[in-house]
Formats: C-alpha cells, sequence, structure tokens
C-alpha cells in the first residue's frame, strides 16, 4: 500500500521568511500524482498544488513551488515570502490511479504539519 | 468551479439516534465521492468511495451498518451515522475529484453526540 510520510508535525515562520515542508511517499507506481493541500482554521480543505509524475518540472503557484525528486520519492513545498494567512495544518496527499480519465481514484493523506506565521 | 456543498455544518444529536450528512456537487457530476473522518489536528481518515448507482466501497475497519453511504444521483451522496454514539463525535468531509482539476472538498461538518 502506498503510504506517505510528512515528518515534521510543527513549523514555524517569521512573515516574509521561506519555509520548507517536507513529505516523503512509497509507491511501486511509475504515474501517481501528488498534492499539498492546506486546512486553516475554518477547516476548508483547499488545493495549493498539485503535481503530475510525469512531468520532471516542478509545479509553481504564485509564492508557493514544489521540489519534485521521482527517484528519492520526495515531494517538499516551499513557500516564499510567507503572510499570516498561510498559517494553517498542510497536508501532502498521493494518488496513483484515474478512473477511465474523468476523476482520480481515492486519495492518502501524510499527517499534517501545522504551520505558525509569526508577525 | 468544481464546487461541492456539505450540509449540515455542524449538528447536535442525543446518543442512539441518527445523522445524515449531505453532499451536493454544485456545478458538475461527481461519479465519485469520497468521505473522510477527521480528528482534531489529525490527518484525513478516509472511510468509504461511493460512486453513483452502485454500493460504496468501505475502507477496512469501518462499520457499513453504522456508516451508511447513498449516492444516489450524479449530483448528491449522503452519509448517515446511525444510532450515533459519543465516539463517533468527530469532523467529517466529503470529496469528488476531477481529473486534471484535483480534489474538491465540502466545507465539512461537525458532529458532536450527546
Amino acid at each position: 500500500a502506498q503510504t506517505v510520510t510528512q515528518s515534521q508535525p510543527e513549523m514555524s515562520v517569521q512573515e516574509a521568511e521561506t519555509v520548507t515542508l517536507s513529505c516523503t511517499y512509497d509507491t511501486s507506481e511509475s504515474d501517481y500524482y501528488l498534492f499539498w493541500y492546506k486546512q486553516p482554521p475554518s477547516r476548508q480543505m483547499i488545493l495549493v498544488i498539485r503535481q503530475e509524475a510525469y512531468k520532471q518540472q516542478n509545479a509553481t503557484e504564485n509564492r508557493f513551488s514544489v521540489n519534485f525528486q521521482k527517484a528519492a520519492k520526495s515531494f517538499s513545498l516551499k513557500i516564499s515570502d510567507s503572510q499570516l494567512g498561510d498559517a494553517a495544518m498542510y497536508f501532502c496527499a498521493y494518488t496513483d490511479s484515474d478512473a477511465g480519465g474523468t476523476s482520480y481514484g481515492k486519495l492518502t493523506f501524510g499527517q499534517g504539519t501545522i504551520l505558525t506565521v509569526h508577525p | 468551479g468544481a464546487v461541492v456543498s456539505q450540509h449540515p455544518s455542524w449538528v447536535i444529536c442525543k446518543s442512539g439516534t441518527s445523522v445524515k450528512i449531505e453532499c451536493r456537487s454544485l456545478d458538475f457530476q461527481a461519479t465519485t465521492m469520497f468521505w473522510y473522518r477527521q480528528f482534531p489536528k489529525q490527518s484525513l481518515m478516509l472511510m468509504a468511495t461511493s460512486n453513483e448507482g452502485s454500493k460504496a466501497t468501505y475502507e477496512q475497519g469501518v462499520e457499513k451498518d453504522k456508516f451508511l453511504i447513498n449516492h444516489a444521483s450524479l449530483t448528491l451522496s449522503t452519509l448517515t451515522v446511525t444510532s450515533a454514539h459519543p465516539e463517533d463525535s468527530s469532523f467529517y468531509i466529503c470529496s469528488a475529484s476531477l481529473f486534471n482539476y484535483g480534489y474538491t472538498f465540502g466545507s465539512g461538518t461537525r458532529l458532536t453526540v450527546v
């Protein structure tokens, strides 16, 4: 079974600084999808970034970028110019299936990292 | 786009009663819906996968008779917690997936059983 590991239960960063959240996963599949989700205190899950394993280029969304190392099975999230609104619990997630090209299969989550942003 | 509406957002019920949680896909057809349970400061635990028009697939250890899932249409999936007890108190989240988009989540339901 696939597993996702986030080894940092909590992280903190000063406003405007950069922080990196770690994620490793275990799979025997060659094609899969990786995600980072943010869960603020409202508990609404928000997609931060998505990476397809077949793409070598690291995904980027504004201040958020990933370092995808397929051979090492590592998928870290870098948040640049941290803002107070970035404070949340962050989840790394994995799926290796797509249901006939119309939707994804079930998602496996890591344990989560609570990010605190200090003003 | 790709919005999932989940209701109620919170509910308090008496021990022994049943509670129904609804998830509706507002602007797309969700052939598959996922149901999660989450305890405070913990990860999301997949309970079951529901497919429109067929029986749900439950994860190991999840009581099928306690957590009834129905996916009768392409826009509505429901989770009914039957004969609820205090240990069923938790945060329940539904999610649907769209290819080339990712997963979209409902806003969650906080269930408290007293």
